[in-house]
């Protein structure tokens, strides 16, 4: 069974652009969570999706959004790219959005010059 | 306001000895903990989960105590191995609420053989 996807691994951006994020889930899952993780901040969750619908929300600018299409594939989006963006942002899919289920994907690093 | 806290950031360990990983809380409305172990290169994935009706879980070698009036938390690794060296997350969450988990920073843990 194909593990958690998450596209593309690596990104490079400069400050003031934009930038969409894209996971896979597990098939089958539908909840889908994303969380950023830099050094020192430890993983801080972002947004959680389920049925297609933001179910919780973390405590970032709106300038992070998401949404889940009906065949539970997420995008995380964050515009008006700051360096601070920089880090390594993680979704974890699951049936219910119980986290001793999850499934974590390897990641999207971003990097913003 | 940091409301999960590893205040370790590396331990190392001889392989047969045990490993105790630790992991202090601020908000006491918390009541699901769990563990997740990473890998480099790879999302973290779950380990073992304590709710706050409890104060001991053990799967294995793997056991998490919880001190809820200290607001503490602990996972020992009895007896650790080399391939138990990994990053180890805690994270706190409502058990009505599980999507939304809250990370510590993480612990490097190293087990020589």
């Amino acid at each position: 069974k194909a593990g958690v996807t998450q596209t593309p691994r690596y990104l490079i951006k400069t400050r003031g652009q934009q930038v969409t994020l894209s996971c896979s889930p597990i098939s089958g899952h539908r909840s889908v969570s994303w969380y950023q993780q830099t050094p020192g901040q430890g993983l801080q969750f972002l947004f959680e999706y389920f049925s297609e619908t933001q179910r919780n929300k973390g405590n970032f600018p709106g300038r992070f959004s998401g949404r889940q299409f009906s065949n539970s594939r997420s995008e995380m989006n964050v515009s008006t790219l700051e360096l601070g963006d920089s880090a390594l942002y993680l979704c974890a899919s699951s049936l219910t959005g119980d986290h001793t289920e999850a499934f974590f994907g390897q990641g999207t690093r971003l990097t913003v010059v | 306001d940091q409301q999960v806290k590893q205040n370790s950031p590396s331990l190392s360990v001889q392989e047969g000895r045990i490993s105790i990983l630790n992991c202090d809380y601020t908000n006491s409305m918390f009541d699901y903990f769990l563990w997740y172990k990473k890998y480099p290169a790879e999302g973290p994935t779950f380990l073992i989960s304590i709710s706050s009706i409890k104060d001991k879980n053990e799967d294995g070698r793997f056991t998490v105590f919880l001190n809820k009036s200290a607001k503490h938390l602990s996972l020992h690794i009895v007896p650790s191995q080399p391939g138990d060296s990994a990053v180890y997350f805690c994270a706190a969450s409502f058990y009505t609420n599980a999507g939304k988990s809250t990370f510590g920073d993480g612990t490097t843990l190293t087990v020589k053989p």
